[in-house]
């Protein structure tokens, strides 16, 4: 099974900086990386597949780059609505597996 | 609009059976794979299964392998996971999720675009 890390595991940060998150995969995933946000009771929402394609409706300070191993998901200029947790998600091969979170909090 | 609506949850004691539905809308159901993921409380997620388009395809998560069935009803628009010997451990919120990827006869994978708002099953004596 491939598995995914994250870091950090959590991060505080102000409203107009800059965050990045790491998602590491144990094996090569080429660019099968897959983002999602999560609010407190709320379902995830897909931000960002395919490593850097942004889902329709995502504002584009979101960004994700990487590829085989290593990953990263950029938030430039944080919002307040952005405060969430984060999981990456390979989609490489099954049993399909996510990384353990990165929960963004206000500094 | 594109809707998924879970239901089926509940509190069940150890051991016991638990049938999850998910009934789909707004899309051509029988196009795309559906999955289960699960979140215990306070964690993070969990993948547990996907099925096929057509349904005969099915994969599973180590932890629910042999105790869990995935699988769909193409005219009724609905996916359902049953569970079955059910422990303290599946406690969870279950989220079903339209899957955007491919389906192999080795593997069905891909990313997750739209998701239902969950349904809680808590495992408990």
């Amino acid at each position: 099974d491939i598995q995914m890390t994250q870091s950090p595991s959590s991060l505080s940060a102000s409203v107009g900086d800059r965050v990045t998150i790491t998602c590491r995969a144990s094996q090569s995933i080429n660019t099968y990386l897959n983002w999602y946000q999560q609010k407190p009771g709320k379902a995830p929402k897909l931000l960002i597949y395919a490593t850097l394609s942004l889902q329709s409706g995502v504002p584009s300070r979101f960004s994700g780059r990487g590829s085989g191993t290593d990953f990263t998901l950029t938030i430039n200029s944080l919002q307040s609505e952005d405060f969430a947790t984060y999981y990456c998600q390979q989609s490489f091969s099954t049993p399909l597996t996510f990384g353990g979170g990165t929960k963004v909090e206000i500094k | 609009e594109v809707q998924l609506l879970e239901s089926g949850g509940g509190l069940v004691q150890p051991g016991g059976s638990l049938r999850l539905s998910c009934a789909a809308s707004g899309f051509t159901f029988n196009y795309y794979a559906m999955t289960w993921v699960r979140q215990a409380p306070g964690k993070g997620l969990e993948w547990v299964s996907i099925v096929s388009g057509n349904g005969g395809d099915t994969y599973y998560g180590d932890s629910v392998k042999g105790r869990f069935t995935i699988s769909r009803d193409n005219p009724k628009s609905t996916v359902y996971l049953q569970m079955n010997s059910l422990r303290a451990g599946d406690t969870a919120i279950y989220y079903c999720a339209k899957v955007l990827g491919h389906c192999t006869s080795t593997s069905c994978s891909g990313y997750f675009d739209y998701w239902g708002q969950g349904t809680l099953v808590t495992v408990s004596s």
